[in-house]
């Protein structure tokens, strides 16, 4: 299995562009997740799936898109692109059988972003 | 989520024991005790977790106080790779057990 795979894994964008941040995983997970990490800090969550078709806010979705149309891709889309969006951007998936399952969460390697 | 202290960083010796202490005063009693670790400018990785037990696994061991208030990371024999920033979370095991909320961690040197 690779896991999660991101693509690009650097970018540089002006502001006002758009772009998309890939994330692919193979392990069948139902779970998927966009985090940033601003330098020294921790990770934020900006959206999540719960699976194929359904997708909801985290704590920091202002000025991002998301899409789940497989099991999967969640593909995670920058609108407008803003100097406060210079961050490092990590896809995570996991499996959550049942409720109260323990969420043991795979990343991927992150995509670092800036905006100019 | 349950908020959790951890200190900002130690040190420990390469091939001794690092023990990475957390505070989580006020968990509930039905919140898990995660340990996740993000080596520099990688994905953070799943180490371990546990609800009122011990917990032991091929990474490291977790000891949970009784009363659940804090708890220990150990890395029995701590190796140069083993330099990362640690993250403890206390998070729901019910319906809202996605979320995981990553604080700034410990930053843990391993030293020659």
């Amino acid at each position: 299995n690779a896991g999660v795979t991101q693509t690009p894994k650097f970018r540089i964008l002006k502001i006002g562009q758009s772009m998309t941040l890939q994330c692919t995983q193979d392990m069948n997970h139902n779970y998927m997740y966009w985090y940033r990490q601003d330098p020294g800090m921790g990770l934020k969550l900006i959206y999540y799936s719960v699976g194929a078709g359904i997708t909801d806010k985290g704590e920091v979705p202002n000025g991002y898109n998301v899409s789940r149309s497989t099991t999967e891709d969640f593909p995670l889309r920058l609108e407008l692109a803003a100097p406060s969006q210079t961050s490092v951007y990590f896809c995570a998936s996991s499996y959550l059988g049942r409720r109260g399952a323990a969420n043991e969460q795979f990343f991927g390697p992150g995509t670092r972003l800036t905006v100019l | 989520d349950a908020k959790t202290t951890q200190p900002p960083s130690m040190d420990c010796a390469e091939g001794r024991a690092a023990n990475l202490p957390c505070n989580h005063s006020t968990i509930s009693g039905n919140e898990y005790v995660y340990w996740y670790r993000q080596i520099h400018s990688q994905g953070p990785q799943y180490i371990i977790h546990g609800l009122k037990n011990n917990e032991t696994n091929e990474m490291a061991s977790l000891i949970i106080t009784e009363d659940r208030k804090s708890s220990t990371l150990i890395l029995p024999h701590a190796t140069l790779r083993d330099t990362a920033v640690y993250y403890c979370i206390g998070a729901d095991s019910g319906g809202s057990n996605y979320k995981l909320t990553f604080g700034k961690g410990t930053l843990l040197t391993v030293n020659p």
